[in-house]
């Protein structure tokens, strides 16, 4: 079935630095969701994409749909302890176009 | 509401009873998915309800897991005979219509299983 490798698996940084998450599969899909899950909470959309080579801001999130539509990074800017958290890529892919996630990136912001 | 609501938020039970879990999308949503995240693990999809059509049952992980959604709203996730592999959180999400849009997450019903 259809995979998405998400990596780095997991990232430990200080307030203040950039960080850079990707996702990449070899199918290619049409939408790519990014979320951020909390502890105890459930994942919270941060930013879609639709349109292959689209790079989107949301705030010091940005997005890009990778032009091959096979990939897709996350970079946020200058993190702060309140970025703490899991975030997942999602595609729709499959033969019913169901939501399926990449394995996480686990983000650790030290102040 | 406002949001996906799921209940119970937390459900210990003992291994070999049945347990049922809850999730009432956002209204008029017709998409509605559940997924499974075990400790510190990622979001594994279970099943997938589109519309009137038949629901995408191809994660879930044997035949002690079924799931309804009557009258296109309310879905239950229904786990016979627990195991202690089960624990897990489980997770509900809806989605406005069939694919290709933002899906929108409850808090989760985490399950212990003891």
């Amino acid at each position: 079935g259809q995979q998405l490798n998400q990596s780095p698996q997991s990232m430990f940084i200080q307030e203040g630095e950039d960080v850079s998450m990707n996702c990449t599969s070899s199918s290619i899909f049409n939408t790519w969701l990014w979320y951020k899950q909390e502890p105890g909470e459930g994942p919270v959309l941060l930013i879609a994409l639709y349109k292959a080579g689209e790079l989107t801001s949301n705030g010091r999130l940005t997005a890009q749909f990778g032009i091959t539509r096979k990939d897709s990074f996350l970079n946020i800017s200058a993190s702060i302890p309140s970025d703490v958290g899991i975030y997942f890529c999602g595609v729709y892919g499959g033969a019913t176009n169901k939501l399926i996630f990449g394995t996480g990136t686990l983000l650790a912001v030290q102040p | 509401g406002a949001g996906v609501s799921q209940s119970p938020s937390n459900k210990v039970t003992e291994k070999g009873k049945d347990v049922e879990l809850r999730c009432d999308p956002i209204s008029g949503h017709t998409a509605l998915y559940w997924y499974r995240q075990s400790l510190g693990q990622g979001l594994e999809f279970l099943i997938y309800f589109q519309g009137n059509s038949a629901p995408d049952k191809s994660g879930l992980p044997s035949d002690r897991f079924s799931a309804e959604r009557t009258g296109g709203s309310v879905s239950t996730l229904t786990i016979q005979r627990t195991q202690q592999e089960d624990s897990a959180v489980y997770l509900c999400a809806s989605s406005r219509i069939l694919t290709g849009t933002e899906a929108f997450f409850g808090q989760g019903t985490r399950l212990t299983v003891v």
